[in-house]
């Protein structure tokens, strides 16, 4: 399974943009990138997806690298309710597109 | 959007007892559901997946004579921890995806169901 990289940890401020980082180096040409959050106690929640083009939702921007091998979750200004853990999967092309978590970025929203 | 909901979201137990989890969706079928467990500070571990009408297909190293999964109608999958003990203390969460759905549509995740065995 395709592997995702996230840092541990991230802060910001709040009412501040945030920029999430996931390296996904070995994603195939037909792998959609998914975010997911999970507020504490809480089940995962979408948050966003895309598959080569930058992606613009209610919640989130999705900025993906010309190569793919990258993305960035970004959420234009950060909330209190913004604190959770971000998770980067990949969803493979085929199969039962079941989901694999790394470990995510917990971010930390100061007030 | 399509919801999922867990039963109960809480529940604590015995050593040696059994523990059924029920993972429902609500206002769609969904064909094929996931059952997850996370330690505290920890990532979501996938167990097993589950088809309707079909055996579940587990992770390696889950055991399945210990964690049954019963998928037995479109909206339903269970859970069952067989006699739970305290290392089996986790926050199992379940999660649907509709039938026909392709690899672009999100899956949709239940609240969670905290175990603690004492």
């Amino acid at each position: 399974d395709a592997k995702t990289t996230q840092p541990n940890s991230m802060e910001s401020n709040e009412e501040e943009p945030v920029h999430l980082p996931c390296n996904h180096s070995t994603i195939s040409g037909t792998d959609y990138i998914h975010w997911y959050r999970q507020l504490p106690s809480q089940g995962p929640e979408y948050v966003i997806h895309g598959l080569t083009s930058n992606v613009n939702n209610r919640m989130a921007s999705l900025a993906i690298a010309e190569d793919r091998k990258s993305s960035t979750l970004i959420l234009h200004r950060a909330t209190l309710r913004d604190a959770a853990v971000y998770y980067c999967i990949l969803i493979k092309g085929s199969g039962t597109y079941k989901y694999i978590f790394g470990t995510g970025t917990r971010l930390k929203v100061l007030a | 959007g399509a919801v999922v909901s867990q039963h109960p979201s809480r529940v604590i137990c015995k050593s040696g007892t059994s523990v059924k989890i029920e993972c429902r969706s609500l206002d769609f079928q969904a064909t094929t559901m996931f059952w997850y467990r996370q330690f505290p500070k920890q990532s979501l571990m996938l167990m097993a997946t589950s088809n309707e009408g079909s055996k579940a297909t587990y992770e390696q190293g889950v055991e399945k004579d210990k964690f049954l999964i019963n998928h037995a109608s479109l909206t339903l999958s269970t859970l069952t921890v067989t006699s739970a003990h305290p290392e089996d203390s986790s926050f199992y969460i379940c999660s649907a995806r509709r039938g026909g759905q392709t690899r672009q549509e999100t899956q949709y995740f239940g609240p969670g169901t905290r175990l603690l065995v004492l």
